[in-house]
């Protein structure tokens, strides 16, 4: 079975501090995504990876960044927490863009 | 973009009756893909139909795809509380990444 873990459940963080949300997969996917997720909003894609050192922007790639140095794992890091960054967030993996993603719990982070 | 949208928002049925949700897309896509979510958790996956089908099966589940009428459903039959969650429906037209719905919430009532 594939297996996509974040690094926390939960997190609470203050409005200027630089936050690392961490993502595994153990199934030598080439393709990694963040999203976040909020009410009426559904899933919006933050940002996405398809190799290792390769990144591509997704719908709302602002106020955030990521890093890929291995394929196994892909950070989604926050420079500068702001409040309305308070979301779920949550990672995924697949084998093809356009196959399967396997996600992870979720990471539901509040910005103080 | 080629966003899926779920139709209704949110469903409540009884326990043992069957549960229908939609999906409508604005493109061409090469497959459409259904997701369940527990409150709370990350997304599981439940089926896949590519385009050049019409239907396809998954124990409780059916999923059906019209290409021209650029829609999806989803049928749950003889739902349990367990099927509680909310589904969305994911559509990708090449190779970008998948695009989601806002989902349905469907509550079953025991």
């Amino acid at each position: 079975d594939v297996k996509v873990t974040q690094s926390s459940r939960y997190l609470v963080k203050r409005t200027g501090e630089k936050v690392f949300l961490e993502c595994v997969q153990d199934m030598d996917h080439e393709n990694m995504f963040w999203y976040r997720q909020d009410p009426g909003l559904g899933l919006r894609l933050i940002y996405f990876s398809y190799d290792v050192k390769m990144k591509e922007k997704g719908d709302i790639p602002e106020g955030y960044s990521v890093s890929r140095e291995k394929k196994e794992r892909f950070s989604l890091i926050l420079e500068s927490a702001s409040t309305n960054q308070t979301s779920m967030y949550l990672c995924a993996s697949s084998r093809d863009v356009q196959e399967t993603q396997y996600f992870g719990p979720g990471t539901r982070l509040l910005v103080l | 973009s080629q966003q899926g949208e779920e139709d209704p928002q949110a469903l409540s049925i009884q326990e043992g009756e069957n549960a229908t949700m939609n999906c409508s897309y604005k493109t061409s896509i090469n497959n459409l893909q259904w997701y369940r979510q527990n409150s709370g958790r990350g997304l599981v996956h439940l089926i896949l139909i590519r385009s050049n089908e019409r239907e396809k099966h998954s124990g409780r589940l059916r999923v059906t795809l019209d290409t021209s009428k650029k829609s999806s459903s989803l049928l749950i039959t003889a739902s349990r509380a367990a099927d509680t969650a909310s589904y969305f429906c994911a559509t990708d037209a090449g190779n970008t990444p998948l695009v989601f719905g806002k989902g349905t919430r469907l509550s079953v009532i025991a």
